[in-house]
């Protein structure tokens, strides 16, 4: 069965600083990841995806995410966080084919001035 | 492209009642559909798929009798949760797929629910 993990329920980053998001999945072939964010009382929103090929992603609002096979990781990073990206954050993974996707349980970032 | 509209946005009803929550998918078709539950400060919980024209598929430890799935077009689903109780309430999401695509879900802006 497919899983994700996300280490860090709570991130603080002062605006302008640079941002990394911990993300490790478990699943059994090349699984497809994404990740999304979600404003308090909304919904989600794709940030972005990772199928095939580069395993470097570049996604909406600055942020890009990396795939590394031999650690189960996609971390998602962001040189310059702005106080408008204060928001939770969601890892997830689906199957080739997929019809399920798994989310992580979330870390929710918090920027400071 | 790949909008989700979601409706009602939030609702507010007496224990008991029935509360029907649609979602359309506006400018795209969509064979499957997902039904997502979210408690306060956590993931979001697979309640079931939903696929055109067919029964929709349960999570295991849902019950089918109480969250009713319909899925009667390629644009619209609907979540009835039937007999509401306060322990119904919760954040309800739900997310569309591109037809026959491996292309990731859209979601909704979700119901907030709350049963007095």
């Amino acid at each position: 069965a497919q899983s994700v993990t996300q280490p860090d329920i709570h991130i603080t980053v002062s605006e302008g600083a640079s941002l990394e998001l911990r993300c490790n999945y478990s699943y059994g072939a090349t699984p497809y990841l994404f990740w999304y964010v979600q404003s308090p009382g909304q919904g989600l929103q794709l940030l972005l995806k990772y199928f095939s090929g580069d395993t470097l992603v570049q996604g909406i609002k600055g942020f890009e995410a990396e795939f590394k096979r031999s650690q189960s990781s996609f971390n998602l990073r962001k040189p310059s966080v702005h106080w408008s990206d204060a928001a939770e954050y969601f890892c997830a993974v689906g199957a080739r084919g997929y019809q399920k996707v798994t989310f992580g349980t979330g870390t929710k970032l918090q920027v400071i001035p | 492209g790949a909008v989700v509209s979601q409706h009602p946005s939030w609702v507010i009803c007496k224990s008991g009642t029935s509360v029907k929550i649609e979602c359309r998918s506006l400018d795209f078709q969509a064979t499957t559909m997902f039904w997502y539950r979210q408690f306060p400060k956590q993931s979001l919980m697979l309640m079931a798929t939903s696929n055109e024209g067919s029964k929709a598929t349960y999570e295991q430890g849902v019950e089918k009798d109480k969250f009713l799935i319909n899925h009667a077009s390629l644009t619209l689903s609907t979540l009835t949760v039937t007999s509401a109780h306060p322990e119904d309430s919760s954040f309800y999401i739900c997310s569309a797929r591109l037809s026959n695509s491996n292309q990731p879900q859209h979601f909704g802006d979700g119901t907030r629910l709350s049963i007095l």
